[in-house]
C-alpha cells in the first residue's frame, strides 16, 4: 500500500523555466512533508519542507505548497537550472521531528534541458 | 550540516555469506538511526529504526533475524544482513536527526550502500 505518490516517474523542462514536480498522499495522519533531492548511488539531500498547519513554504527557488483537503502537495523550482537535474522524493510524517519516521514516494526523475 | 557516513559504499558478496554495514553519525550524537532500503526505480523503504540502547523496532514484513541491527554507541549503528541472497541485492541506507536537537525538522542521510548477492 503506497502512501505517499508520485505519479509521474520522469519529467523534462527547459533551463530557466519552471518545473513543477506533484506528490499525492492517502494517510490523513500525515502531518508534515518534505522534498529530498537524490542523485545516484548516494543519499537524499534535504530541500524544503512544510507542516500541515500552511499552504506555503518558500526557500530561494524552491516553493511547495500543500493541498491538505486534497491531499496534494506540489514543488515548484524557478528558474530550473540544470544542476537540478536528479530524482525528486516527497516524504510525510505524522510529526515535525526528525526522530520521526518518514514515508517516502516513488520519486520523479527530473532532467532539465540546457 | 551533519554528516552520516556509511561503509563500505559497495559489496559484492556470495549467496549464503552475511554482510555488515556500518553507519556512523560523524559529527553528532544520534539516539535513533532509520534503515532504509531502495529498490532500483522504486521509492526508499523503511526497514527499521535503531534505538541506542535497546532494540530495534522492524517495520512489518522485515524480518528481524535476517537483517541484524545493532546501535551499541551514539554514533554507530550497524545493519547486517545474514545469510544474504540474490533477492537482498538493493541499496541500503540510514539516516539520524542529530540527537542534540531532537526536534529538528529533517534527518541526515548516509550515502548508501550498494549491496550485490552473487
Amino acid at each position: 500500500d503506497q502512501q505517499v505518490k508520485q505519479n509521474s516517474p520522469s519529467l523534462s523542462v527547459q533551463e530557466g523555466r519552471i518545473s513543477i514536480l506533484n506528490c499525492d498522499y492517502t494517510n490523513s495522519m500525515f502531518d508534515y512533508f518534505l522534498w529530498y533531492k537524490k542523485y545516484p548511488a548516494e543519499g537524499p539531500t534535504f530541500l524544503i519542507s512544510i507542516s500541515s498547519i500552511k499552504d506555503k513554504n518558500e526557500d530561494g527557488r524552491f516553493t511547495v505548497f500543500l493541498n491538505k483537503s486534497a491531499k496534494h502537495l506540489s514543488l515548484h523550482i524557478v528558474p530550473s537550472q540544470p544542476g537540478d537535474s536528479a530524482v525528486y522524493f516527497c516524504a510525510a510524517s505524522r510529526y515535525k521531528w526528525g526522530n520521526e519516521k518518514l514515508t517516502f514516494g516513488t520519486g520523479t526523475r527530473l532532467t532539465i534541458i540546457p | 550540516g551533519a554528516v552520516v557516513s556509511q561503509h563500505p559504499s559497495r559489496v559484492i558478496c556470495k549467496s549464503g555469506t552475511s554482510v555488515k554495514i556500518e553507519c556512523r553519525s560523524l559529527d553528532f550524537q544520534a539516539t535513533t538511526m532509520f534503515w532504509y532500503r531502495q529498490f532500483p526505480k522504486q521509492s526508499l523503504m523503511l526497514m527499521a529504526t535503531s534505538n541506542e540502547g535497546s532494540k530495534a523496532t522492524y517495520e512489518q514484513g522485515v524480518e528481524k533475524d535476517k537483517f541484524l541491527i545493532n546501535h551499541a554507541s551514539l554514533t554507530l549503528s550497524t545493519l547486517t544482513v545474514t545469510s544474504a541472497h540474490p533477492e537482498d541485492s538493493s541499496f541500503y541506507i540510514c539516516s539520524a536527526p542529530p540527537g542534540d536537537r531532537p526536534h529538528t525538522d529533517t534527518q541526515y542521510f548516509g550515502p548508501g550502500t550498494r549491496l550485490t548477492v552473487l
